[in-house]
Order: C-alpha cells, then structure tokens, then sequence
C-alpha cells in the first residue's frame, strides 16, 4: 500500500527556513515524478515544486529562488528546502505523487497519493 | 502558464439531484492531462477523474468527466450526501503544474 507522511512543519520566524520531509512507502520514489503542494488554509491547492525520476526540479515562480526539492533515495524521501518564508507561505503543505499510466498507446498523467500533510505558520 | 478557471464557485443542490462543473483553460490542455480532485474538509485532496474522462480505482460510475482543448466538465448524475466537498480540475502537462480555485457543493 502506498503511503505519504510529511513532517517538518510548525511555526517559523519571517524571514526564517523549514524543512519537510515525506518519508514514502509501499513504493520507489525515485521512479516516479514527487510533488509539493499547498494549501493556505480554507483556500486552494497550489502547486510548488516538482522533482522527476532522473533528478530535474520544476518550480512555479512564486517560489523560485526560494524553495529547493530533492530526494534521498536511500531514505526513500522527498524533501522541500523553504527560505525567506514570508506571512504568504502559511499553508498546509501536502506531499504527492505523480503517475504516468499507459493504457495501449495512451498515456496518461495525474497524482494519484497524497499525504495528509503537514501544517507551516510563518509568524512572529 | 496554464489557468484554469472554475465555475461555479459555489454550487448548492439537493441530494438526489444533478451536478455539473465547469473547468476552462486558458490554453489547450491535452486530455490526457487534465484530472479532477474530490477534497473533503480535513482531508487530503482524492483523484476521481483522470485523462479528462476516466474513473479512478473505486470511484462511482456517477461521476463523470468530458471535454477537450480549453473547455472541461465533472458531471455527478445524482448527489449521495458523502459528494458534497469541494472539488478541483489541474493540468499536469506543462509545467507549471496547476489546479483551479475549486468548486464548493453544498446542500442546499
């Protein structure tokens, strides 16, 4: 069974640094596209970050320069380096996975896990 | 960068009756890229949809999907009470990876 468990979060000074974590099982991560995505609170899903099988990272520009994802294949984890976190970066942060699933000559696209989560409060 | 916008923002209906919601893209969006999310307060968002128009492992056939290019539509055939949750489309082939603002389905 797969399973998605993110850590990390909590309260962070503005200006300040995170780390989450989501630590994946019943799967190898690194054969497939991991996701962040987040979710102020009440509001929408925002897509923040992308890491894909050979290593490449994608970023939206909202928190290019800032955020960094990478993976430890050992651990079988993704991670999200967040930086000069502002008021704007409270979220929940949700950890994905992305699946590519062919069907005869048709592929398809679409995150199929979810995490539950983890919570970041960027306050003073 | 690929927009999608939700329509209604808010829909209230009763049990039993007919949902349809509306996704557009501000650019084509190939159909085997497009899915819709089912997400209930509290809890991670579900895929229901994916490809534009096929179910997911366990999800009713009372949900549907159709559209192509720029215009998409998640049609529930007759509401359960366990349906209402707010509900999202994303595209995910081109990145920037995005999702719309959502669709909330109340009980009315």
């Amino acid at each position: 069974e797969v399973q998605l468990v993110e850590s990390g979060g909590g309260l962070v000074q503005p200006g300040g640094s995170r780390r989450l974590s989501c630590a994946a099982s019943g799967f190898t991560l690194r054969e497939h596209d991991m996701h962040w995505v987040r979710q102020v609170i009440g509001k929408g899903l925002e897509w923040v970050s992308g890491i894909d099988g050979p290593g490449d990272t994608y970023y939206p520009g909202s928190v290019r320069g800032r955020f960094t994802v990478s993976r430890e294949d050992a651990k079988n984890s993704l991670y999200l380096q967040m930086n000069n976190l502002s008021a704007g970066d409270t979220a929940m942060y949700y950890c994905a996975k992305g699946r590519l699933y062919c069907s005869g000559p048709t592929c398809y696209r679409f995150f199929d896990s979810w995490g539950r989560g983890t919570l970041v409060t960027v306050s003073s | 960068e690929v927009v999608l916008t939700q329509s209604p923002g808010t829909l209230s209906l009763s049990p039993g009756e007919r949902a349809t919601l509306s996704c557009w893209a501000s650019q084509s969006v190939g159909t085997n890229y497009l899915a819709w999310y089912q997400q209930k307060p509290g809890q991670a968002p579900r895929l229901l949809i994916y490809g534009a128009s096929n179910r997911a492992t366990g999800i009713p056939d009372r949900f549907s999907g159709s559209g192509s290019g720029t215009d998409f539509t998640l049609t529930i055939s007759r509401l359960e009470p366990e349906d209402f949750a707010v509900y999202y489309c994303h595209q995910y082939g081109r990145s920037p990876y995005s999702f719309g603002q959502g669709t909330k389905l109340e009980i009315k």
